[in-house]
């Protein structure tokens, strides 16, 4: 059974602080690995994604991954409280005939 | 505009009815998923599509069926032998490959009554 793992939450920090996200996964022949962002109500929208070892920054937002501790996090620079939301992490694997496997997701809480 | 529709955004059935959810992409994507969230959850896949006139069960296809006749309609229909169907519906498509994201619908809510 391939698993995604994050804290339910919620988190919350402060205006202008780092969020840091944290997921693991279990399949160790997972190939990419997503960000998303959900509103209450709305539907999933893409922020982030990575398929290499190390760091990605896109903005306020860095991805990191560490394969052989099957973990993938995001980082959240400048916490604004329209970032306010639950964040999806989401684990794909293989080359044909292979899904997204989709953690609970984390609910972040930015205080003014 | 490309993109994932959804239809309709709410929808209200009857106990013992079977209804259909729409979905039809514009992306020329290959892949297309169903996925069904319940509150506070993640999502948990329902069907999958990789290719026209051939799909998959996911984990919770129990009470649902689909069909995948179009490259761009991938359709669900919540059967009458779905005991709890009451939750927000998500469509996704992708292209093939495993270096490639979802794009998703806005969703349809499902209430019984």
């Amino acid at each position: 059974q391939k698993e995604v793992e994050q804290n339910s939450g919620p988190l919350s920090v402060p205006e202008g602080a780092i969020a840091s996200l944290n997921c693991t996964y279990s399949d160790r022949g997972s190939q990419s690995f997503f960000w998303y962002r959900q509103y209450s109500g709305k539907s999933p929208e893409l922020i982030m994604f990575i398929y290499s070892n190390g760091d990605k920054e896109d903005g306020r937002f860095t991805a990191q991954l560490n394969k052989a501790s099957q973990y993938v996090s995001l980082l959240i620079r400048d916490s604004q409280p329209s970032d306010s939301a639950t964040y999806l992490c989401a684990v794909k694997s293989g080359n044909y005939g292979q899904n997204f496997v989709f953690g609970p997701g984390t609910r972040l809480s930015v205080l003014p | 505009d490309g993109g994932i529709t959804q239809s309709p955004k709410y929808l209200f059935r009857k106990e013992g009815q079977n209804v259909t959810l729409s979905c039809e992409q514009n992306l020329n994507h290959d892949a297309m998923y169903w996925y069904r969230q319940d509150p506070g959850q993640g999502l948990r896949l329902i069907y999958y599509s990789q290719i026209v006139n051939d799909f998959q069960k996911g984990d919770i296809a129990e009470g649902y069926s689909v069909s995948r006749e179009k490259k761009e309609s991938f359709p669900l229909t919540v059967t009458s032998a779905q005991k709890n169907p009451t939750a927000f519906y998500l469509c996704a498509s992708s292209m093939e490959g495993p270096r490639t994201e979802a794009f998703f619908g806005q969703g349809t809510r499902l209430t019984v009554v």
